[in-house]
């Protein structure tokens, strides 16, 4: 089966401007996440959606980030304006349900850098 | 809130030799699952192995396994007849187990970075 896609790889913009990021999850797959790792900690949850609904938004910094998941399938995440700090590996990853035998696959995450 | 805390930033093992990666969590639950994950640079996390809270038979997946100790809050992971492609991040992760926002995110630790010694 085909993994998480996720695009841009890379992604190099300067503060106070936006970006958008892309993932399709595996086909069938409910459930998807984006996850922010900033390097030297392990990933944290910004945003769960179940099918193109919200379940888990709380880690999300509203006042600037926002994330959508149309016909629940893809789902974009977009930052504007950016900050410094919100230079990470933006990681996005999917499972059939939410069940302990439903594992999350990951894709391979862009990598932002803002300066 | 839960925690979960990787004391070891960096390990290093001969290859063919056995390794084992420390991690302990904080929780008031009593039912909740534990995972290990490995990201190589190419930066996909890849489930490595899982656990439940409620089984007391520590997981096994080929030449991984974990200690599981409950009571300590302690789990585990050790690679056996370690492989240059065993070389990576290694991440523990918590996940509680009842309905409720928030229920299905993954706490993880900062990770380990594995190192494999021809």
């Amino acid at each position: 089966e085909a993994g998480v896609a996720q695009s841009p790889r890379y992604k190099i913009i300067e503060k106070r401007q936006s970006v958008a990021f892309w993932c399709n999850p595996i086909s069938g797959h409910a459930t998807l996440y984006w996850y922010q790792q900033i390097l030297g900690q392990g990933p944290k949850l910004l945003i769960q959606f179940q099918n193109n609904g919200v379940v888990d938004d709380s880690q999300l910094p509203k006042d600037r980030f926002s994330a959508e998941r149309l016909k629940g399938v893809d789902s974009t995440l977009k930052i504007q304006p950016a900050k410094l700090e919100d230079s990470a590996v933006y990681l996005c990853a999917s499972s059939l349900t939410t069940g302990f035998n439903s594992p999350l696959h990951f894709g391979n995450g862009t990598r932002l850098t803002v300066t | 809130a839960q925690t979960v805390t990787q004391s070891q930033p960096e390990m290093s093992v001969q290859e063919a030799e056995t390794v084992t990666l420390s991690c302990t969590y904080d929780t008031s639950e009593s039912d909740y699952y534990l995972f290990w994950y490995k990201q190589p640079p190419s930066r996909q996390m890849i489930l490595v192995i899982r656990q439940e809270a409620y089984k007391q038979q520590n997981a096994t997946e080929n030449r991984f396994s974990v200690n599981f100790q409950k009571a300590a809050k302690s789990f585990s992971l050790k690679i056996s007849d370690s492989q240059l492609g065993d070389a990576a991040m290694y991440f523990c992760a918590y996940r509680r187990t009842r309905s409720g926002a928030g229920s299905y995110q993954l706490t993880f630790g900062k990770g380990t970075k594995l190192s494999v010694i021809p």
